[in-house]
């Protein structure tokens, strides 16, 4: 059981826009920063968003983040079928005094 | 460029030792956290351990707490992960990952291959 709560799976057709939620408590995202990382079949994880809502470089701006509270959303537009992959959200959780990272969710295009 | 370079994997049977390596280049290694994260076969992201820029602070998840130590040397850009009392749950590919900052090893911005440790008898 995951510390942090995302959705197992979501789905979307191409060009389309899809969302992706992280739900945790005031001890993780409440007060420390959320992550978003990408990781595509049989390869490393890749971080997409930091600090809630930035972009490294190189990273198109059809990836965005944000947060409220507790919870944190992950939201892509444009879909392609490029993006299928699973979603990992990550932060640090300062009652464990350890990092945390949701259960993943795998993205379909259709 | 950034490069993060996992050794040391392979097969050990239950209640064995391992210790993983990971070579680091492209950064100053010294100014930033560094963890080991590591995923089970067909599982989702654990975070396994971190350790400050300076190594003068770690932290471990509970799973691994009193058998791993996460420990790293500077001068040579390498980090490390020695893992006692191994149990087949251990088994999953190991990630080194480079943190933004100095003294939490999350928000990981560069990522290594991977590992593999597989505890079978």
């Amino acid at each position: 059981q995951s510390v942090l709560t995302q959705p197992p799976s979501v789905s979307a057709a191409p060009g389309q826009r899809v969302t992706i939620s992280c739900s945790g408590s005031s001890s993780n995202i409440g007060n420390n920063y959320v992550c978003w990382y990408q990781q595509l079949p049989g390869t490393a994880p890749r971080l997409l968003i930091y600090e809630h809502d930035k972009r490294p470089s190189g990273i198109p701006d059809r990836f965005s983040g944000s947060k409220s509270g507790t919870s944190a959303t992950l939201g892509i537009t444009g879909l392609q079928t490029g993006d299928e992959a699973d979603y990992y959200c990550g932060t640090w959780d300062s009652s464990l005094s350890a990092g945390v990272f949701g259960g993943g969710t795998k993205l379909t295009v259709l | 460029e950034v490069q993060l370079l996992e050794s040391g994997g392979g097969l050990v049977q239950p209640g064995g030792s391992l210790r993983l390596s990971c070579a680091a280049s492209g950064f100053t290694f010294s100014s930033y956290a560094v963890s080991w994260v590591r995923q089970a076969p067909g599982k989702g992201l654990e975070w396994v351990s971190g350790i400050s820029a300076t190594g003068g602070t770690t932290h471990n998840a509970d799973s691994v707490k009193g058998r791993f130590t996460i420990s790293r040397d500077n001068s040579k850009n390498t980090l490390y992960l020695q893992m006692n009392s191994l149990r087949a749950e251990d088994t999953a590919v190991y990630y080194c990952a480079k943190a933004r900052g100095y003294t939490y090893a999350y928000q990981l911005d560069y990522w290594g291959q991977g590992t593999l440790v597989t505890v079978s008898s």
